[in-house]
């Protein structure tokens, strides 16, 4: 059974444009809720991260809206650029020792 | 720079074969893991650590074994290559459990 579910699999969005890439999870016990960006041949990084106590973080051009009852969260870039143009993966914890369990990722390319 | 070092960087090997891959961390953070990312799979966690000698399974812990006698290195050893696990494996490190983890530059592993 996924633990979280991402979608789209992949996105094509026009520079200057909105992308939005959603998650949706099923166990009520996480509490944090990260997304990381991945470019080619690197490892992921941490975007940005928000806890259930919030219903939304916004950090730059980068938001993450979050629906405690909906079971879901997602990813909102505005004025999206073709620097932005990589593999998106949101991930989900419980606080438990063995880390984050992410969703399948989202390949996203900004066409300029 | 999160402070870790995975080598080698790039392996080819042939089916059964053991193989190890060494991680490094300079952070002396409590909490490593394994994953390996495949395309359309995502991020899948391996083994995880909590502390030296203390480790555990993952998801995809079978044909995996690990171990971590200091707190710096976290070693994942192959025991007998399959190509199954042909794969790109990062290495990640967090300094409590439940937060953000921040990941090393990945092995790439082809297994022939």
């Amino acid at each position: 059974q996924q633990q979280v579910k991402q979608s789209p699999q992949s996105l094509i969005v026009q520079k200057g444009g909105i992308s939005i890439i959603n998650c949706a999870y099923e166990n009520t016990a996480f509490d944090y809720f990260p997304w990381y960006q991945q470019f080619p041949g690197k490892g992921p990084a941490l975007l940005i991260a928000i806890r259930p106590d919030v219903s939304e973080k916004k950090e730059g051009r980068f938001t993450i809206s979050f629906n405690k009852s909906a079971k879901q969260f997602s990813l909102h870039i505005m004025d999206s650029q073709p620097g932005d143009s990589a593999t998106y993966f949101c991930a989900v914890s419980g606080g438990g020792a063995d880390g984050l369990t992410f969703g399948k990722g989202t390949h996203l390319i900004i066409q300029p | 720079d999160a402070g870790i070092t995975q080598s080698p960087r790039h392996k080819v090997t042939e089916t059964g074969t053991p193989v190890t891959l060494r991680c490094h961390q300079t952070e002396n953070h409590r909490y490593m893991y394994w994953y390996r990312q495949d395309p359309g799979h995502g991020l899948r966690l391996i083994h995880y650590s909590y502390g030296v000698k203390d480790t555990d399974k993952g998801e995809v812990s079978d044909g995996y074994s690990v171990s971590r006698s200091k707190t710096e290195d976290f070693l994942l050893t192959l025991e007998s290559a399959t190509s199954s696990q042909t794969s790109v494996y990062f290495c990640a490190i967090s300094v409590s459990s439940g937060n953000t983890i921040y990941f090393g530059e990945g092995s790439w592993l082809t297994v022939v």
